[in-house]
């Protein structure tokens, strides 16, 4: 079964300086890879995805996210952060599942953002 | 959130009644799903759609119901059944095409059953 595990509730940054939100997942086959956003009360807005290819993803919002194979990690970053930034972000893994054989997403259970000005 | 509406944002029922969530897209997407969203837990999936008339349980799928009876609408049952029922929930929708496409997510339904 696949799992995603984001280890910091919560990450500070001040406003202008770079920030790091990490994930890593377990997932069997090739690791198909999502980062969504979420504002208080509102639904998940996607930001990124890696399927293939290069390891760095650019996304939404100057958002891009670093994936590595062997530490099984998918972190988000972005140079310089917003106060608008500071939110609740979601990493997810798709795998397949073994009783079904279908398709899902599965969450990390979140990292809440804040950025202080 | 375009593209998906979920209504009612804010709902609130009794124990012991059933009530129904609506959630309707027009992205013209074949997949619909079910999540559920309690503090620091992430989001837990309910049920699942793939095409109109099917559907499949999810990781917590007990005391729920669904149906597709049209492309649009995946209306989701929280029944009496269902032990803890408060929490948000919301609907996304993705489409099917080739490769492992994004969901798109509703502004999500807060429900507080007392």
């Amino acid at each position: 079964a696949q799992s995603v595990a984001q280890p910091e509730d919560q990450v500070n940054v001040a406003e202008g300086n770079p920030l790091t939100v990490k994930c890593t997942y377990s997932v069997s086959g090739n690791p198909y890879l999502f980062w969504y956003v979420q504002y208080p009360n509102r639904g998940l807005q996607f930001l990124l995805k890696y399927i293939t290819g290069d390891n760095l993803v650019k996304g939404s919002y100057g958002f891009e996210a670093e994936f590595n194979k062997s530490q099984t990690s998918f972190h988000l970053k972005k140079p310089s952060a917003l106060v608008s930034d500071s939110a609740l972000y979601f990493c997810a893994v798709r795998g397949r599942k073994a009783t079904t054989g279908s398709y899902q997403l599965t969450f990390g259970k979140g990292t809440k953002l804040s950025v202080i000005p | 959130d375009g593209g998906i509406t979920q209504s009612p944002k804010y709902l609130f029922r009794k124990e012991g009644q059933n009530v129904t969530l609506s959630c309707e897209q027009n992205l013209n997407h074949d997949a619909m799903y079910w999540y559920r969203q309690d503090p620091g837990q992430g989001l837990r999936l309910i049920y699942y759609s793939q095409i109109v008339n099917d559907f499949q349980k999810g990781d917590i799928a007990e005391g729920y119901s669904v149906s597709r009876e049209k492309k649009e609408s995946f209306p989701l049952t929280v029944t009496s059944a269902q032990k803890n029922p408060t929490a948000f929930y919301l609907c996304a929708s993705r489409s099917s095409g080739t490769g492992p496409n994004e969901q798109y997510f509703g502004p999500g339904t807060r429900l507080t059953v007392t």
